[in-house]
């Protein structure tokens, strides 16, 4: 069974540009969550997709903007990158009725902006 | 708004138990979440707990007491691999947004 899939593992930017991450979920899971972590940091919550819709939305800016596909699967997408943007970006997938089952987390995605 | 807090680190001895604790303040509560975090990995699901009481499974439990806004994963039987970061989380809405708290780093010595 697999788990949470993301692509790609490790990424360098220069500030300014945009970037597109991918992910797709647990096989059986509905829901796609997408949170930020910084070194020595929680993951910090950016927004939750279900239907392919935005559920719900964290405190990050306009520049943050994703996308779920009808498979579940989903995107990332950060404009104009900032140094700040550097980060572990996390998938985490889950069942939209299933809350106590918790997150399943993918590997990441390592963004470092130069 | 949310506040979580869990200490910084930890230290424990192969074989002891140890307990990390999680305060929290938030707004619509709806469970409250422990993950373990190894260096450079992906955060794992450990326990779940919506009402107070203690929830045992294996060599983890965890307790939760909603009146306080307090939480705590107890480990016994300490191993080196569970030398890691622990995650405190609480759910705001049913499977919406958790949000974590910035980890307890738990090292065990030999």
């Amino acid at each position: 069974d697999a788990g949470v899939t993301q692509s790609p593992t490790h990424l360098i930017k220069t500030r300014g540009q945009q970037v597109t991450l991918r992910c797709s979920p647990k096989s059986g899971h509905d829901t796609v969550s997408w949170y930020q972590q910084a070194l020595g940091q929680g993951p910090q919550f950016i927004f939750q997709y279900y239907e392919e819709e935005e559920r719900q939305r964290g405190n990050f800016p306009d520049r943050f903007s994703g996308h779920q596909f009808p498979n579940y699967s989903s995107e990332l997408n950060v404009n104009a990158l900032w140094l700040g943007d550097s980060a572990l970006y996390l998938c985490a997938s889950s069942l939209v009725d299933r809350g106590r089952d918790g997150y399943t987390f993918g590997s990441g995605t390592r963004l470092t902006v130069v | 708004g949310q506040n979580i807090d869990q200490p910084t680190e930890m230290t424990a001895t192969e074989g002891a138990i140890v307990q990390i604790n999680c305060t929290y303040q938030t707004s619509g509560f709806n469970g409250l979440f422990w993950y373990q975090q190894h260096a450079g990995e992906a955060p794992t699901f450990l326990s779940y707990n919506v009402l107070d009481g203690l929830e045992e499974k294996g060599r983890f439990s965890s307790f939760l007491s909603r009146s306080k806004g307090y939480s705590y994963l107890l480990l016994k039987e300490l191993q080196m691999k569970d030398s890691a970061s622990y995650l405190c989380a609480v759910g705001n809405t049913n499977a919406g947004k958790s949000t974590f708290g910035d980890g307890t780093t738990l090292t065990v010595k030999p």
